[in-house]
Order: C-alpha cells, then sequence, then structure tokens
C-alpha cells in the first residue's frame, strides 16, 4: 500500500544539524512532488519546503530558508531533508507528505521528531 | 505569509452539525481554489479530509463537507459522530507555497 516512513529525528544541540529521511512505496515516487511538514509541540502545522519529481525546482518557507536543504534520491525512493544551525524554534515533528498536483497532501508519514535542547 | 484564521475551537452534541471557518487573503484562499483539510487525532498524522474546496477523497464520510466564499473557506460535519473529536487544519495554495490554518478544536460534548 502506499506509505511514507520517516526517520533519522533526535535530540539535537542548538547550531547542530540532523539529516531527516523518508522512505516511500506502493507509489512511482519520482512522479510526484513531495514536501515536509513539520508541527511545534501543541502548536499547528507548517509547511516547511518542497521538491519537484526532477529535483529541478525546490523551494522553502522564509523561516529555514538558508538553514534546511530538502532532497530526493529516486532511484532509492527517498526524501531527505538537511537541517543546519538548529535553533530551539525548530523543535517539531517532521512529517513528509506527498504532493497531489500542485496543491495539497494527499499522503503523510508518521512523522519523526526533532528535539533542539542543550 | 501568514497563517490562514481559523476558531480555536467548535463543539457539538452528536447527531448535530459544526461549521469551521478559514479565513485568509486575496492571495491565498480568495484566488485559488486549491483549500484542503486535514483532521488529526492527538498523537497521529493529519489526514486529508477534503480538497479543491469541496472535494472528499475515497473512504472520507459524505457527512464531511467544504465550501469557499471569498476569501474565506469553510468545512462543515454533518451529522457529528464520536470519532469526529479532532483537531482540523485547513491548508491553502498561495501560489508556489502553502499556507496552514491556525487549527481548529471539535468537541463532541
Amino acid at each position: 500500500q502506499v506509505q511514507l516512513v520517516e526517520s533519522g529525528g533526535g535530540l539535537v544541540k542548538p547550531g547542530g544539524s540532523l539529516r531527516l529521511s523518508c522512505a516511500a512505496s506502493g507509489f512511482t515516487f519520482s512522479d510526484y512532488y513531495m514536501s515536509w511538514i513539520r508541527q511545534a509541540p501543541g502548536k499547528g502545522l507548517e509547511w516547511v519546503s518542497y521538491i519537484s519529481g526532477s529535483s529541478i525546482t525546490v523551494k522553502y518557507a522564509d523561516s529555514v530558508k538558508g538553514r534546511f536543504t530538502i532532497s530526493r534520491d529516486n532511484a532509492k525512493n527517498s526524501l531527505y531533508l538537511q537541517i543546519n544551525s538548529l535553533r530551539a524554534e525548530d523543535t517539531a515533528v517532521y512529517y513528509c507528505a506527498r504532493v497531489r498536483f500542485c496543491c495539497d497532501f494527499d499522503i503523510w508519514g508518521q512523522g519523526t521528531m526533532v528535539t533542539v535542547s542543550s | 505569509q501568514s497563517a490562514l484564521t481559523q476558531p480555536r475551537s467548535v463543539s457539538g452534541s452528536p447527531g448535530q452539525s459544526v461549521t469551521i471557518s478559514c479565513t485568509g487573503t486575496s492571495s491565498d484562499v480568495g484566488v485559488y481554489n486549491y483549500v484542503s483539510w486535514y483532521q488529526q487525532h492527538p498523537g497521529k498524522a493529519p489526514k486529508y479530509m477534503i480538497y479543491d474546496v469541496n472535494k472528499r477523497p475515497s473512504g472520507v464520510p459524505d457527512r464531511f463537507s467544504g465550501s469557499k466564499s471569498g476569501n474565506t473557506a469553510s468545512l462543515t460535519i454533518s451529522g457529528l459522530q464520536a470519532e469526529d473529536e479532532a483537531d482540523y487544519y485547513c491548508c491553502s495554495y498561495a501560489g508556489s507555497l502553502y499556507v496552514f490554518g491556525t487549527g481548529t478544536k471539535v468537541t463532541v460534548l
């Protein structure tokens, strides 16, 4: 069945780095834009970034621009998020999601928790 | 881009209807018919409930419906059931980026 499974979260000190991964299965991964969305504890959803199927098009929210890098490996059906210069306000559950057409998110992973604390 | 505005909470008794509003601007909700809605139970991932303002993905009960007028979109849950108690988020495409709503907690009394 169609599935997304994130991994790579953990506890990291301010200023540190982490690489999140999302393994996709059950659909032709390269046909779809993919996105990362995060949710701080007790807060709402925040779109973070997306990448086109060919990796040609990428886009970031202003809050993470310059610190986060999205990438994908279509041969491995995998999506990645490299997060650098981590701040306390980056503490959140990070979800990967499949983008339907242009415009919304039809499949979500279970999320991976990133905690930034000294 | 600011978050779309939703009421913090709404409530209703089983069998009743509730409506959640989602107010944006002429740069997002007002100009694109790409409003979607997500249901989130505690500790779980969001679930896709409505897309393109008023379309339901396969498997979503027809008790859930969406609409839009101007800069405000709405989600209506008819015939409220206990399992509908959850957080609900709207989202709008805004031309190469996406904006989520602030979220609404639906309580079934």
